[in-house]
């Protein structure tokens, strides 16, 4: 199997973008979706498919995707998107997901 | 609204068998858009797939976990159940419950999966 790498946390003022990366060699053949997990509440789907947002989900809310990064994109991030952020790709190896280890968003 | 609903003991004793269900309102574990799936979370190792269910009972397994891990469906239940047996210390986890979607894309090429629909978690302890 593969693994995919995320930095423990990110820092942002409010009002600015925040970008939070997922690495891996083999995203580049693969989509990746991201969760948003607030302390003491179970994972939100705010990505699916590199770039969807599910319905609810506000705008300010991007994915994106470049060579073996993915990309979250939070515009005028706020308090309230103050969480943990986990990635998932699908190894078609062996036919399993793969999780990134999340990344700690701070909003300063 | 969909919801799910982990339910089960929060305690297990070493070397038995971790037993969880998930019960289903709002959509119908019977429908064949969606996989049925069990996640797992501990602060050392993050969040760790278990193993989904189609509704015809159909079952993939975290290959870590395939000789221990049994996901069954109950369609006249509207539930879900996890089968963990010979836990140890290293099974104390939250455990969800969720609605996993898997299919290829338009190109038939690349395999499109997420889980939009989450429980709340069941935080379960292997006490020795």
């Amino acid at each position: 199997s593969f693994e995919v790498t995320q930095l423990p946390s990110v820092s942002v003022s409010p009002g600015q973008t925040a970008s939070i990366t997922c690495s891996g060699n083999k995203l580049g053949d693969m989509y990746t979706c991201w969760y948003q997990q607030k302390p003491g509440q179970s994972p939100m789907l705010v990505i699916y498919q590199d770039n969807i947002r599910p319905s609810g989900i506000p705008e300010r809310f991007s994915g994106s995707t470049s060579g073996h990064t993915a990309t979250l994109t939070i515009s005028d991030t706020q308090a309230v998107d103050e969480a943990d952020y986990f990635c998932q790709g699908w190894d078609s190896s062996t036919g399993e997901p793969v999780f990134g280890g999340g990344t700690k968003l701070t909003v300063l | 609204q969909v919801q799910l609903q982990e339910s089960g003991p929060g305690l297990v004793k070493s070397s038995g068998t971790l037993s969880l269900t998930c019960i289903v309102s709002g959509d119908s574990v019977s429908s064949g858009t969606y996989y049925w799936t069990w996640i797992r979370q501990t602060p050392g190792k993050g969040l760790e797939w278990i193993g989904r269910v189609s509704h015809s009972g159909r079952h993939n397994y975290n290959s870590s976990l395939k000789t221990r891990a049994t996901i069954s469906i109950d369609t006249s239940k509207n539930h879900f159940s996890l089968s963990l047996t010979s836990v140890t210390a290293a099974d104390t986890a939250i455990y969800y419950c969720a609605r996993g979607l898997g299919k290829y894309d338009s190109g038939g090429y690349y395999y499109v999966y997420y889980l939009d629909q989450w429980g709340q978690g069941t935080l379960v302890t292997v006490s020795s």
